[in-house]
């Protein structure tokens, strides 16, 4: 079954307690992103890959790291949480990108990580 | 950060009635529009991908409309059934940039 999967979904931690969320998919997409969504507020970008080892930060990237040594997995990384970041992420996934960005995009099912 | 707006933030519908929401995004340099079903404790699922002005897509008894020149789409509902309730996500994209920008959703209910 073509899915993105993502590992934790729940994560309730301590402020400065370094965390891996995994993302991984098996659809050979070459563009993958991690989004946080927040009450009020749309789903905000953190990073994009549009493939192996190219990453970029998106419209919320601070507090946070990325990877991409692999196609199928793309980890986010919080190196020191704080609670401001406390949220629901998704990861997604999509085909390859063609100029401006027109690919369906297809989600994980959200890690809800509460930060103490 | 781009701007993009959705329109109304919440909607109750009585079954069986038809409804309609907007999402309004900035028109330059439009490349596409992209509307998402998010249903509660769920991912959220793409329903249509839009570029070109005047575009139309449907699915069912949920169709949507593009006008890239004026920077806004429709989405509606026809027959509203229990199961359409959800959020609706609209989101765009612009040439040579590689990221959608969201709004913040129509959290639609549908009342039996």
């Amino acid at each position: 079954e073509a899915q993105v999967t993502q590992n934790p979904r729940y994560l309730i931690t301590v402020t400065g307690k370094k965390l891996t969320v995994t993302c991984s998919q098996n659809m050979n997409h070459e563009y993958m992103s991690w989004y946080r969504q927040d009450p009020g507020l749309g789903l905000r970008q953190i990073y994009y890959s549009m493939n192996v080892e190219v990453t970029d930060k998106g419209d919320v990237p601070e507090g946070y790291k990325v990877s991409r040594k692999e196609k199928r997995n793309f980890p986010l990384i919080l190196e020191s949480p704080s609670p401001n970041q406390t949220s629901l992420y998704f990861c997604a996934s999509s085909p390859q990108l063609s100029g401006g960005y027109s690919d369906t995009q297809y989600f994980g099912p959200g890690t809800r990580l509460t930060v103490l | 950060i781009l701007n993009v707006e959705q329109s109304p933030q919440s909607l109750h519908v009585q079954e069986g009635d038809s409804t309609n929401f907007t999402c309004s995004f900035p028109s330059s340099n439009f490349y596409a529009l992209h509307w998402y079903r998010w249903e509660t404790a769920k991912s959220p699922e793409a329903l249509f991908v839009m570029t070109l002005n005047g575009d139309e897509k449907k699915k069912g008894r949920i169709s949507a409309t593009l006008n890239t020149k004026e920077g806004y789409s429709y989405l509606y509902i026809k027959g509203s059934q229990p199961e359409d309730s959800a959020t609706y996500l609209c989101a765009s994209s612009y040439f040579g940039n590689e990221k959608l920008t969201f709004g913040t959703g129509t959290r639609l209910t549908i009342i039996p």
